[in-house]
């Protein structure tokens, strides 16, 4: 049983440009979260999907959007990138919102 | 908006000492996880407490969680090398993460 995916491992954009980050679940979630963590800090709630539909959020702009998709693998989308977008950025599923959280391996975002 | 600190940032400790990390949040948790992160890894989920006053055991770890549901601490007893990492809490649904606790342990 394969745990949380998450593709591509690293990337390196330059300021201004687009990004897709793209998570698939743990068998049997339905829940996934994503989370921003810079060096040396604990990660950064962004939001959660369920049914497809974003369920919460935490205190990131516009520019970072996301989708669930039927199979209820997730996409992370950052448009209009800034240097201080460079981080790892973590998705976690979950059998529901309320339950233990399996992280993935992360992608590591570079902005030049 | 919720903030949940953690205390302290960094603890060296030898091995076979014991260690604590406290975590403190402004408002009432409906609940807390802990979190191990490896360095160069990824946060790999410990325990979940719910109930007030909740004191839960993972071999040489022990976790609490107070009586007003607005605290939480985790206690390694005797140390090895391998309990090296951050440890993070989390609260209430895991949406706010504290800072961490990283631990180094010197053999």
């Amino acid at each position: 049983d394969a745990g949380v995916t998450q593709s591509p491992t690293h990337l390196i954009k330059t300021r201004g440009q687009q990004v897709t980050l793209r998570c698939s679940p743990k068998s049997g979630h339905d829940t996934v979260s994503w989370y921003q963590q810079a060096l040396g800090q604990g990660p950064q709630f962004i939001f959660q999907y369920y049914e497809e539909e974003e369920r919460q959020r935490g205190n990131f702009p516009d520019r970072f959007s996301g989708h669930q998709f039927p199979n209820y693998s997730s996409e992370l989308n950052v448009n209009a990138l800034l240097l201080g977008d460079s981080a790892l950025y973590l998705c976690a599923s979950s059998a529901g919102s309320l339950y233990e959280q399996y992280f993935g391996p992360g992608t590591r975002l570079t902005v030049t | 908006g919720q903030q949940v600190m953690q205390i302290p940032q960094y603890q060296h400790v030898q091995e076979g000492e014991d260690f604590t990390t406290y975590c403190n949040s402004s408002t009432t948790l409906s609940n807390i996880q802990w979190y191990k992160q490896r360095p160069g890894g990824h946060p790999v989920f410990l325990i979940q407490l719910v109930k007030s006053g909740e004191v839960k055991k993972q071999k040489r770890l022990t976790f609490q969680f107070g009586e007003a549901k607005k605290n939480s601490s985790l206690h390694i007893t005797a140390t090895q090398t391998t309990d090296v990492g951050t440890y993070f809490c989390a609260g209430s649904g895991k949406f706010y993460f504290g800072s961490g606790t990283k631990l180094n342990v010197k053999p």
